[in-house]
């Protein structure tokens, strides 16, 4: 069975852009979860959706905004692009909202 | 006082020994607690689920939990270096839709 699968590994931007990053969950999973992990630090919460809705979003500015699809799948968009975004970015699947979560392989996104 | 709070390390181990992990949580209400290993580069990678008080074990790894305590350990037996990593120790939020992770603990285990 496939995992969480990511795209796209890398990304190199420049501040100011956007970005979109996707993410494809494990089949039957519903819930999809972003997270931001900088170096050094734990993964930090930005987004949760289940069942295309919202249900969870962390301390994160406007500029960081989320969709689930109807096949359950995800982006994650990010505009006006800050040095500081610069990360890895993962997506974390789970069955429902409170049950195991497994994590895709990520999107390191550089901005200079 | 953080919501997630873990030792960074570095812990380091003699390959053989067993290496002991250790993690407070604030939220009294958490009901369910989750250990990931990640590898530099890579992503976490979930290790162990615990929702009762007391041990689990899976393979080499126990986890170990005492709510009135709040702390949750992860034990690693027979150390290898393969499990040279950071921990994660992850707790959900109280309406379930978010893992609050702790920094982190980095393993060595040196042959």
């Amino acid at each position: 069975d496939a995992g969480v699968t990511q795209s796209p590994t890398h990304l190199i931007k420049t501040r100011g852009q956007q970005v979109t990053l996707r993410c494809s969950p494990i089949s039957g999973h519903k819930s999809v979860s972003w997270y931001q992990q900088v170096l050094g630090q734990g993964p930090q919460f930005i987004f949760q959706y289940y069942e295309k809705e919202e249900r969870g979003r962390g301390n994160f500015p406007d500029r960081f905004s989320a969709r689930q699809f109807p096949n359950y799948s995800s982006e994650l968009n990010v505009n006006a692009l800050l040095l500081g975004d610069s990360a890895l970015y993962l997506c974390a699947s789970s069955f429902v909202v409170d049950t195991e979560a497994f994590f895709g392989q990520g999107t390191r996104l550089t901005v200079v | 006082q953080k919501e997630v709070e873990q030792n960074s390390g570095p812990l380091s181990v003699p390959e053989g020994a067993i290496a002991s992990l250790n993690c407070t949580y604030s939220d009294r209400g958490s009901q369910s607690f989750f250990w990931y290993r990640q590898y530099s580069g890579k992503s976490p990678e979930l290790i162990m689920s615990i929702y009762s008080n007391g041990d689990k074990e899976d393979g080499r790894f126990t986890a170990q939990l005492n709510k009135a305590s709040q702390y949750v350990s992860l034990l690693i037996r027979d150390s290898q270096p393969s499990d040279s990593a950071t921990y994660l120790c992850a707790v959900p939020g109280a309406a379930g839709n978010k893992l609050t992770f702790g920094g982190g603990t980095r393993v060595l285990v040196k042959p």
